[in-house]
């Protein structure tokens, strides 16, 4: 199974700043079918990103995915109040699916 | 717009099956994988399996023994049968369309 390891585990910013975090895998993800998921407390998880880099549906432009093969990132710039929650990426090309550990994103 | 309501048990003693469904609306059931995922307390996401609307499946290998889904293409709904719970099947279990829309949520608790 693939493996993905998220960094940091913990990203302690300010509003308005800009948010950088990593999903590396432990082999190629296929067709660059890597997504990264949101997490409220209380809440279901929501997709952001698909594909590695398109945006999903009503998802704000300063939310931007990039990479390939083993290394993804998702960018937030102008980060406002409503994105401190927890990060996953997803990878969905190989059976089983699975996800990283996610990373935390706190206000600073 | 699309909506996954689930519903299900979320009491169960050790060794009993825990019993979830999920029924899609504002979608079409066919041409997708509808999939479970849990998160145990505290924890990340696991997925359990997916299923389509033919019934064709594939399933987590570390849980696959004790899983068993269906669906009913007649009513928009897929479910899920776990069997033989312990304490560590403790978790929220959420449906999902593949990746991109999720259930609320089921809390599942097992306890004696």
């Amino acid at each position: 199974e693939i493996v993905l390891t998220q960094s940091p585990g913990t990203l302690s910013l300010s509003p308005g700043g800009r948010a950088t975090l990593s999903c590396r895998a432990s082999q190629s993800v296929s067709n660059s079918y890597l997504a990264w998921l949101q997490q409220k407390p209380g809440q279901a998880p929501r997709l952001l990103i698909y594909g590695a880099s398109s945006r999903a549906a009503g998802i704000p432009d300063r939310f931007s995915g990039s990479g390939s093969g083993t290394d993804f990132t998702l960018t937030i710039s102008r980060l406002e109040p409503e994105d401190f929650a927890v990060y996953y990426c997803q990878q969905y090309a190989t059976s089983p699916i699975t996800f990283g550990q996610g990373t935390r994103l706190e206000i600073k | 717009q699309v909506q996954l309501q689930q519903w299900g048990a979320g009491l169960l003693k050790p060794s009993e099956t825990l019993s979830l469904t999920c029924v899609v609306s504002g979608a079409s059931f066919s041409g997708y994988y509808w999939t479970w995922i849990r998160q145990s307390p505290g924890k990340g996401l696991e997925w359990i399996g997916e299923i389509n609307h033919s019934g064709s499946t594939n399933y987590n290998p570390s849980l696959k023994s004790r899983v068993t889904m269906s669906v009913d293409t007649s009513k928009n709904q897929f479910s899920l049968k776990l069997s033989s719970v312990t304490a560590a099947d403790t978790a929220v279990y959420y449906c999902a369309r593949r990746i991109d829309y999720w259930g609320q949520g089921t809390l599942v608790t097992v306890s004696s």
